[in-house]
């Protein structure tokens, strides 16, 4: 079946540095990636669509200055969160649409800033 | 947009006893998805919805979509400490390409 493959799983960053999370998926080629937050005991809270060879479509509210996507292959998307800040730890997942068969998503990211 | 409401949010059964999660949208449904999710974990898909009246099956989970596309359920049937997470109902409108999620129900099972 389809997977999609997330990195890295934890990660821990300094106030003011940058982490990039990297989705892939790995046996499917996927033109439109899809990057969600997750705060704690709440649901997938969309952020943007990422769409391969293109800018991103961010949903209102997001900065997109600071989460930074690009989406260079058709199987790989990254997410960078720049400049962090403690606010912005949270569990981070991706998704992949594979034509025919749905949506197939990461196994989450958690960043923790201190 | 699509908004997705799920009831209800947080569900408390006995092992072996069985239980129902709505969930309903503000507009049409072109494609109704059901996933569980561990907290802190990625998201299991569970089953795909896409027709009015449609009704699927696997194991001891059915979900169905009702005649008019705005309203779905997923009915688990003699409970299990397995079944224990979080049931997240995701919609695409159609053409958006894009999938929403609705607030989740986080269900935990007694032994």
């Amino acid at each position: 079946g389809a997977v999609v493959s997330q990195h890295p799983s934890r990660v821990i960053c300094k106030s003011g540095t940058s982490v990039k999370i990297e989705c892939r998926s790995l046996d499917f080629q996927a033109t439109t990636m899809f990057w969600y937050r997750q705060f704690p005991k709440q649901s997938l809270m969309l952020m943007a669509t990422s769409n391969e060879g293109s800018k991103a479509t961010y949903e209102q509210g997001v900065e997109k200055d600071k989460f930074l996507i690009n989406h260079a292959s058709l199987t790989l998307s990254t997410l960078t969160v720049t400049s962090a800040h403690p606010e912005d730890s949270s569990f981070y997942i991706c998704s992949a649409e594979n034509l025919g068969s749905g949506y197939t998503f990461g196994s989450g990211t958690r960043l923790t800033v201190v | 947009s699509q908004e997705l409401e799920q009831s209800p949010q947080s569900l408390i059964v006995q092992e072996g006893k069985n239980l129902t999660i709505n969930c309903t949208s503000s507009k049409t449904l072109y494609g109704l998805y059901w996933y569980k999710q561990k907290y802190g974990e990625g998201l299991i898909f569970l089953m795909m919805l896409q027709k009015g009246g449609e009704e699927k099956s696997h194991e001891k989970i059915t979900a169905k979509l009702d005649e008019k596309k705005q309203q779905s359920s997923l009915h688990i049937t003699a409970s299990q400490p397995s079944h224990a997470g979080i049931y997240l109902c995701g919609a695409d409108g159609q053409g958006a390409q894009k999938l929403v999620f609705g607030q989740g129900t986080r269900l935990t099972i007694n032994p």
